[in-house]
């Protein structure tokens, strides 16, 4: 069965920073490119950052560039993002999700982890 | 960026009621418009993709169409199971963005 498990969410002060984590099972992570979302309460989905397969290729949202930093480790199956200088507007649930060999749609999705920036 | 408007933001119809999501774009996204489901406690569920390209294993009472900036997920004869929330996406350029989402309640 595909999964995606996400992890390393919690509460961290305005400035500070925390690193969320995407575990993949289920199928080969290396042949897949990786997405990051997130989602206020009462809001919409915003896309974030994706990854390419061998990492040669990353792309962000103005919003969180320079700020947010997308990796992954296939061999251990991991995408990760390090969220740095956090704000209280990043306060949301975040999301990995794998995306379709037809660009940029998604076919799983992992149940999302709360990040909440507060004092 | 491109501007999704989704709507209606509310909708309640029975079981066995046929009901449509609207989803307009600032700018012509051709024919790349996707739709989720997403309920409580699960993830989210790709619906259509290419405005009207039902994904695998998903029930053919769900329906896509639209081209350029208007599209619509129809559902008909709706089952219990199809109530919650549903966004569209469009997948023509980046960044991707969403609809602000329908939710879809029992009557």
């Amino acid at each position: 069965e595909v999964q995606l498990v996400e992890s390393g969410g919690g509460l961290v002060q305005p400035g500070g920073s925390l690193k969320v984590s995407c575990v993949a099972s289920g199928f080969t992570l290396s042949s897949y490119v990786i997405h990051w979302f997130r989602q206020a309460p009462e809001n919409g989905i915003e896309w974030l950052a994706y990854i390419h397969t061998d990492s040669r290729y990353t792309h962000y949202a103005e919003t969180v560039k320079g700020r947010f930093t997308i990796s992954r480790h296939n061999a251990k199956n991991t995408v990760d993002m390090q969220l740095s200088s956090l704000r209280s507007e990043d306060t949301a649930m975040y999301f990995c999700a794998r995306e379709m060999p037809i660009a940029a749609i998604f076919d799983s999705w992992g149940q999302g982890v709360m990040v909440t920036v507060s004092s | 960026d491109v501007q999704m408007t989704q709507s209606p933001y509310n909708l309640a119809a029975s079981p066995g009621e046929s009901v449509s999501i609207n989803c307009k774009a600032s700018k012509n996204i051709i024919k790349y418009l996707a739709w989720y489901q997403q309920k409580p406690g699960k993830t989210h569920k790709l619906l259509i993709y290419d405005g009207s390209t039902l994904q695998s294993g998903i029930p053919s009472r769900f329906s896509g169409s639209g081209s350029g900036t208007d599209f619509t997920l129809t559902i008909r004869s709706l089952e219990p199971e199809d109530f919650g929330l549903y966004y569209c996406q469009q997948h023509n350029e980046y960044p991707l963005t969403f609809g602000s989402g329908t939710k879809l309640e029992i009557k």
